[in-house]
C-alpha cells in the first residue's frame, strides 16, 4: 500500500508563473490536507478537502491560491503569479476519516519544495 | 483552538530516556493530543495519540494527567536516529484545523 505521493518533489518557478502541486492520497483515504512550512518553522494549515468538496480553507491566502480534490485524480494545490514569499515546502496529508472523527491520524507525503526565483 | 507550548530544543545521549512535555492549558473536553516526528526534508510522521491517562505503542508512551493541561511524550532509550523535531498537537473532533507549533528539536548525541 503506497503512502501519500506528492509531485513534483522540487519545483522552481520564476516570479509571475504558476505552480501546480499534486497530491495522491493513500488508497482508501478521502480526506486531504495541505500545509506550508517555512524553514525552521512548524507546518501551517492551509486547506482541508474531502472528495470534490473544500471543507475548510481558512488557512489559505485569499488571493492566488486555490485547491481542489476531484472525484478522480490527485488533489491539486495551485499558486498563481508566484512571488518569492511563496518559496516553502508544501506538504499534503491524507486520512481515512475526517476531522470530526476521534483518533484521526494523518499520513504525510514527502512534500514539494517550491523555489521562486 | 487550544494552543500548545513545548521546549524549543533538548539534548540527550544515546540510550537515555527522553521526556518532552507539552502544555495545553485551554484544552477542550473533546480535544485529543497527538505527537508527530519530523526529520529534515521529510513530512511529519505520526507517533502517538491519546485522550487521557497513559498510552503506549511500540515507539513511545504518552502520559496525560487528569486535568489534561499538559502531556509528556516519553521516548525510551533514544538512538542517534531519533534526532528530529517533535510536534505536540491538540485537535478537537469539532474543529478542522490542525495547529502545529514550532516543535521541540531533539538532538541525540553519541
Amino acid at each position: 500500500n503506497a503512502g501519500v505521493m506528492q509531485n513534483p518533489r522540487h519545483l522552481v518557478r520564476r516570479r509571475g508563473q504558476e505552480a501546480r502541486l499534486r497530491c495522491s492520497p493513500m488508497k482508501g483515504h478521502s480526506h486531504v490536507y495541505w500545509y506550508r512550512q517555512l524553514p525552521e518553522e512548524g507546518l501551517k494549515f492551509m486547506v482541508y478537502l474531502q472528495k470534490e468538496n473544500i471543507i475548510d480553507e481558512s488557512g489559505m491566502p485569499k488571493e492566488r491560491f486555490s485547491a481542489e480534490f476531484p472525484k478522480e485524480g490527485p488533489s491539486i494545490l495551485r499558486i498563481q503569479q508566484v512571488v518569492r514569499g511563496d518559496s516553502a515546502a508544501y506538504f499534503c496529508a491524507s486520512s481515512p476519516r475526517g476531522r470530526r472523527s476521534s483518533y484521526n491520524e494523518q499520513f504525510f507525503g514527502p512534500g514539494t519544495r517550491l523555489t521562486v526565483l | 483552538l487550544a494552543k500548545t507550548t513545548q521546549p524549543i530544543s533538548m539534548d540527550s545521549y544515546e540510550g537515555q530516556e527522553v521526556n518532552i512535555t507539552c502544555s495545553h492549558n485551554n484544552i477542550a473536553t473533546n480535544d485529543y493530543i497527538t505527537w508527530y516526528q519530523q526529520f529534515p526534508s521529510q513530512g511529519p510522521r505520526f507517533i502517538i495519540q491519546g485522550y487521557k491517562t497513559k498510552v503506549t505503542n511500540e515507539v513511545a508512551s504518552l502520559f496525560i494527567p487528569a486535568d489534561r493541561k499538559s502531556s509528556t511524550l516519553s521516548l525510551p532509550r533514544v538512538s542517534l536516529s531519533d534526532t528530529a523535531v517533535y510536534y505536540c498537537l491538540v485537535e478537537g473532533t469539532g474543529g478542522f484545523k490542525t495547529i502545529f507549533g514550532a516543535g521541540t528539536r531533539l538532538f541525540v548525541k553519541a
